[in-house]
């Protein structure tokens, strides 16, 4: 399989614990980006990178989020004290900076109780 | 500010038929625009892609037209099958930026057999 991989998919966790999601982008693919989407809408922009460089980081990015990708292959978003309005699936995505068409995972499920 | 928008939450269509799926921008630094297709507990699929020096783009059933001038693009399924009931997203890129891509809310589609 040579698509975007996420580990784990699903996450249940007790506010203010910590959670931590990995993905492994397309062989290649110099770009990674996270996602987060709520339900009934898109997902939307949380951080990229391209090679090790975090390059770019939304807003939505508050400083208990944390995302490293310290080789310039697999990324991780860590997220501290969690909060019950973190609840979201956290997607990643990759592409080549050669392309335009950007690649997703299937996603990890994070519920805060 | 909503700058992708997909009006339409749901369209029903029948098996065979043509389904049209609108979605409108507001941002003229959008120059690449992305259908994706989404099944409950997955990542986006990507189906298919434009670019703003185009006006139409064509991929076995699925087609996509883009007006830059009236800041509209509509993927076109024909002939729609049951299988491709799924939530759909728009999403745009800017020229410029990380390359991130700003998505639509999403329009869910049903095809009745």
């Amino acid at each position: 399989d040579t698509g975007v991989s996420q580990d784990p998919r699903h996450k249940i966790t007790k506010r203010g614990q910590n959670v931590t999601f990995r993905c492994d982008p397309i062989s290649e693919h110099n770009r990674l980006y996270w996602y987060r989407q709520t339900l009934g809408q898109g997902p939307e922009f949380l951080t990229y990178f391209q090679n090790e460089a975090q390059l770019e980081k939304s807003r939505l990015l508050s400083d208990r989020f944390s995302a490293e990708r310290p080789k310039g292959s697999f990324s991780t978003l860590e997220i501290q004290r969690t909060e019950q309005g973190d609840s979201a699936m956290y997607l990643c995505a990759s592409s080549h900076s050669s392309g335009n068409t950007i690649y997703f995972g299937e996603g990890s499920w994070l519920t805060v109780v | 500010d909503q700058q992708v928008k997909q009006n339409s939450p749901s369209l029903s269509v029948q098996e065979g038929r043509i389904s049209i799926l609108n979605c409108d921008y507001t941002n003229s630094m959008f120059d690449y625009f992305l259908w994706y297709k989404k099944y409950p507990a997955e990542g986006p699929t990507f189906l298919i892609s434009i670019s703003s020096i185009k006006d139409k783009n064509e991929d076995g059933r699925f087609t996509v037209f883009l007006n830059k001038s009236a800041k509209h693009l509509s993927l076109h399924i024909v002939p729609s099958q049951p299988g491709d009931s799924a939530v759909y997203f728009c999403a745009a890129m800017a020229a410029g930026s990380a390359r991130q891509l700003t998505f639509g809310s999403g329009t869910q589609l049903t095809v009745l057999p």
